[in-house]
């Protein structure tokens, strides 16, 4: 029962280098998300995917791209990091329906230098 | 202002002693509020969700929503060490797809 796959779980970059957060969940859910979670801010949702093609900005989208790739996957991408880019970052998953609750993924650790 | 407004703590309470955790949302039309658990290092696991007024309770914990006073809380009765957490609070919107906004989370300690 893997739920929602995370990779990597630990990352450092130097300010300015690019990396691709990737997310997998093997649940059927239709909806993905991405968060970013730091020290007194709660989860912040980046950006979302509804539905497989369709994907919307969330409360911080600025420095991030993302990609549905298909009804399993959901990257987010940093083209050009920068310290403020420092955080903890978790994908989730949920059902489309009134009732659906979000599952996470384990989170990854992303430091940049 | 934030969609989802919690009192931050942190929070102490002895061991069987009820906590109180509370929380407000914005938007009047909110439908699905949720309460998530988070261990220190490790990832948000749901614990209660409730969608419409009144009480929900599961084993100790117990969900309020109150919609006019667009207030949620979770009490849990019978407080454990093991339920030192942040407990987050979240309120699900149903525009395209779901979009979950959390509160800041409230530190729990219950002290043995």
């Amino acid at each position: 029962n893997a739920g929602v796959t995370q990779t990597p779980k630990f990352q450092v970059l130097k300010t300015g280098q690019s990396m691709t957060l990737q997310c997998a969940q093997d649940m059927n859910h239709n909806s993905m998300y991405w968060y970013r979670q730091d020290p007194g801010m709660g989860l912040r949702l980046i950006y979302y995917s509804a539905s497989e093609g369709t994907t919307d900005k969330g409360e911080v989208p600025n420095g991030y791209n993302v990609s549905r790739l298909n009804k399993r996957e959901f990257s987010l991408r940093l083209e050009s990091a920068a310290p403020s880019q420092t955080s903890v970052y978790f994908c989730a998953s949920s059902r489309l329906s009134n009732t659906g609750e979000l599952f996470f993924g384990e989170g990854s650790r992303l430091t940049v230098l | 202002q934030k969609e989802v407004e919690q009192n931050s703590g942190p929070l102490s309470v002895p061991e069987g002693a009820i906590a109180s955790l509370n929380c407000t949302y914005s938007d009047r039309g909110s439908q699905s509020f949720f309460w998530y658990r988070q261990y220190s290092g490790k990832s948000p696991e749901l614990i209660m969700s409730i969608y419409s007024n009144g009480d929900k309770e599961d084993g100790r914990f117990t969900a309020q929503l109150n919609k006019a006073s667009q207030y949620v809380s979770l009490l849990i009765r019978d407080s454990q060490p093991s339920d030192s957490a942040t407990y987050l609070c979240a309120e699900a919107k149903r525009n395209t797809g779901n979009q979950f906004y959390f509160g800041t989370g409230t530190s729990l300690t219950v002290i043995p």
